[in-house]
Parts: C-alpha cells; sequence; structure tokens
C-alpha cells in the first residue's frame, strides 16, 4: 500500500482556471516537500515544511501556495494556471529534515491547455 | 550556491557490462549525496546515499563512494541487468537545513540484450 497518497494521479485544467493537488503521507514523518518534474528542469525543488511550518520556499511565483492543515497532510494550490506549469508534481516526506532521504509519492501530472 | 552536475545524459549499455555514471557537486556545506532511481511513469526512489568521506556504500548490486577531495561520487554497477534500465539522478541536500535536495539532470541508462 503506498504509504504517500497523492490525489489526483491525472489533472488536465485550462489555462488560467485553479486546482489543488493533495497530499497525504502515513509514515508519521515531520518533514514533507514538493518537488516538480518537467522536460526541462527534470527535478526541481518547490517547498519544504517542518512540523507544518514552512522551512524553505524556492517557487519564484505566489501563484504555488502550499497548504498545511493538518501534520500529515500538505496540499498544493495553483492558482492562473499556465501551459508551462505542465509537469508531474511530487510530494515527498522525511522523518526530519536534518538527515532522512525523502521518499517520494507517486505523483500528479498536471497538464494545462 | 549548491550545485550537482551529472555530466551524461544517455548511456547505452549491453547487458553485463559495467557501468558508471558521474555525478560531481558544489557545496560549501557539509555535503550528504543521494543516488535516486526513477522508473518510466514511477516515482523516485532511493538507491544510496552517504555523508562520509571516502567509504563505500552500496545497494542493490550498486555502489558509489563520496571523495570530499574531488567532490564527487559517481554511481557503480559492476554487471548491468536488463531491469536497470531507467533515469538516475544524483541529488545534493542544500545549504541551510531545510531538508532541500539539489537534483542533477539526471542520467538515463538503457540496457540492451
Amino acid at each position: 500500500d503506498p504509504k504517500i497518497i497523492q490525489k489526483p494521479k491525472y489533472l488536465v485544467a485550462v489555462t488560467g482556471s485553479e486546482k489543488i493537488l493533495i497530499c497525504e503521507q502515513y509514515l508519521g514523518h515531520n518533514a514533507m516537500y514538493w518537488y516538480r518534474q518537467s522536460a526541462k528542469k527534470p527535478l526541481e525543488f518547490m517547498f519544504s515544511y517542518s512540523y507544518q511550518k514552512l522551512m524553505d520556499n524556492q517557487t519564484a511565483s505566489s501563484r504555488f501556495q502550499p497548504q498545511s492543515s493538518k501534520k500529515n497532510h500538505l496540499d498544493l494550490q495553483i492558482t492562473a494556471l499556465k501551459p508551462d506549469d505542465s509537469a508531474t508534481y511530487f510530494c515527498a516526506s522525511s522523518q526530519d529534515r536534518h538527515s532522512q532521504a525523502p521518499l517520494f509519492g507517486e505523483g500528479t501530472r498536471l497538464s494545462v491547455l | 550556491g549548491d550545485s550537482v552536475t551529472q555530466t551524461e545524459g544517455l548511456v547505452t549499455l549491453t547487458k553485463g557490462l559495467p557501468v558508471m555514471l558521474n555525478c560531481t557537486y558544489q557545496t560549501t556545506y557539509s555535503p550528504f549525496l543521494f543516488w535516486y532511481v526513477q522508473h518510466l511513469n514511477e516515482a523516485p526512489k532511493l538507491l544510496l546515499k552517504s555523508s562520509t568521506d571516502n567509504k563505500r556504500t552500496e545497494h542493490q548490486g550498486f555502489y558509489a563512494t563520496l571523495h570530499k577531495s574531488s567532490s564527487s561520487f559517481h554511481l557503480q554497477k559492476s554487471s548491468v541487468q536488463l531491469s536497470d534500465s531507467a533515469l538516475y539522478f544524483c541529488a545534493l541536500r542544500g545549504t541551510g537545513n531545510t531538508g532541500k535536495l539539489i537534483f542533477g539532470l539526471g542520467t538515463t541508462l538503457q540496457v540492451q540484450p
């Protein structure tokens, strides 16, 4: 059974719309992350959270907003979608942010038309 | 800033031959390096990790040694199998203790019969 659940697996959106990507982990981890993978930039760090606090944000655009309603949740809201946002978005988690290697979820593949 | 370089985009080999995938890095922090493997349409999975200088680490027939003197963490295997065909990423834990990983561009390994 997958321990990091990402929903939906596939998502098609219209330019200008807004979507929320869901991520839940059942590993008891305290750190969670978002990464993006596209043809242009294979695996690009976006955000890290530790104990539900934002630790790092490498996303230039405010259109990307992480949301942590519970310790084991880290959703990603994307507004004003553009075709360039088309990518696979991976959620990941680790026990802590110090030395553990992140475990990745299966990803949400987003296509913006 | 921190960076990871993987020089080969594509490596094609015949089954049974040895392979070495190159990885060099730049950081001002104490280096912690990782190798992840990603099969088609799957999540990246941890293969190896190390922060210890000159100590070989092994997993599933793959091995790597962190050499701080040359800022390298090359991935090797003595005899590749068809199932090793995948995308391999080298990653560096970023400065700042936020849990961020900085990934190289990746090397696709194609193993032929």
